[in-house]
């Protein structure tokens, strides 16, 4: 069964907007990746968070961790029309990494 | 630049003829994985080499097999492709198998059965 699961579905915003979105997930974790996947594209990878941090930055992407509630979110901000893509949460890593069900990212103009 | 290259980008096959992905990577990974995703799902693992260690996922079908016959190349043979077996295929890449080795996708195959 997936890890991960993340909300909202779906998010559509006006550029220069902030972008929230959460992923939970179910067991104990050592880390947490973030993945951005553009539209008939492979993922790329974007952060990565350990289970002993709280909160990581990378340009304009901040991501915090709770595991107490075993749950994550991804801030973009100042959002730009290049950032329309679906953004995946996955746990586990190695040789094992299992993907959220992933949040669709609209930034409109 | 180093990079994950799927080949083709498009594949067209009928229902039950055997059908061949290929992934290529100029990075030096240990590890590669093979992926499917469905429309509007999460990618979902099949299988990994560790260099050429096989590791199969419980769930993966027997219609599903791979080769790996060097570091650089990864193949996925589809046997007996079904109606349910069209998807995207993604291949990815990981120096290691630590699990804070981030992993390296193509941009995929997406392969369509007639």
């Amino acid at each position: 069964s997936q890890q991960g699961e993340e909300d909202p579905q779906a998010l559509s915003i006006q550029e220069g907007e902030n972008a929230t979105m959460n992923c939970s997930y179910k067991t104990s974790i050592n880390n947490l990746q973030w993945y951005r996947q553009n539209s008939g594209r492979g993922l790329v990878h974007l952060i990565l968070i350990r289970s002993n941090e709280r909160e990581k930055h990378s340009g304009r992407l901040r991501v915090t961790l709770d595991t107490s509630k075993k749950s994550s979110s991804l801030l973009i901000t100042a959002s730009r029309a290049a950032d329309t893509a679906s953004y995946f949460c996955a746990t586990g890593g190695g040789n094992k990494l299992t993907f959220g069900t992933g949040t669709q990212l609209k930034v409109e103009l | 630049d180093a990079m994950v290259i799927q080949n083709p980008r498009y594949q067209v096959t009928q229902f039950g003829k055997p059908v061949t992905l290929s992934c290529s990577q100029t990075l030096n990974h240990n590890v590669m994985y093979w992926y499917q995703q469905k429309s509007s799902q999460a990618p979902k693992l099949l299988f990994h080499y560790y260099d050429k260690d096989f590791n199969n996922e419980a769930d993966t079908p027997d219609n599903f097999q791979s080769r790996r016959p060097n570091t650089s190349f990864c193949f996925l043979d589809i046997r007996s492709p079904g109606l349910g077996d069209a998807a995207m295929y993604l291949c990815a890449t990981s120096r290691d198998q630590a699990d804070w080795e981030p992993q390296h996708f193509g941009d995929g195959t997406r392969l369509s059965i007639l």
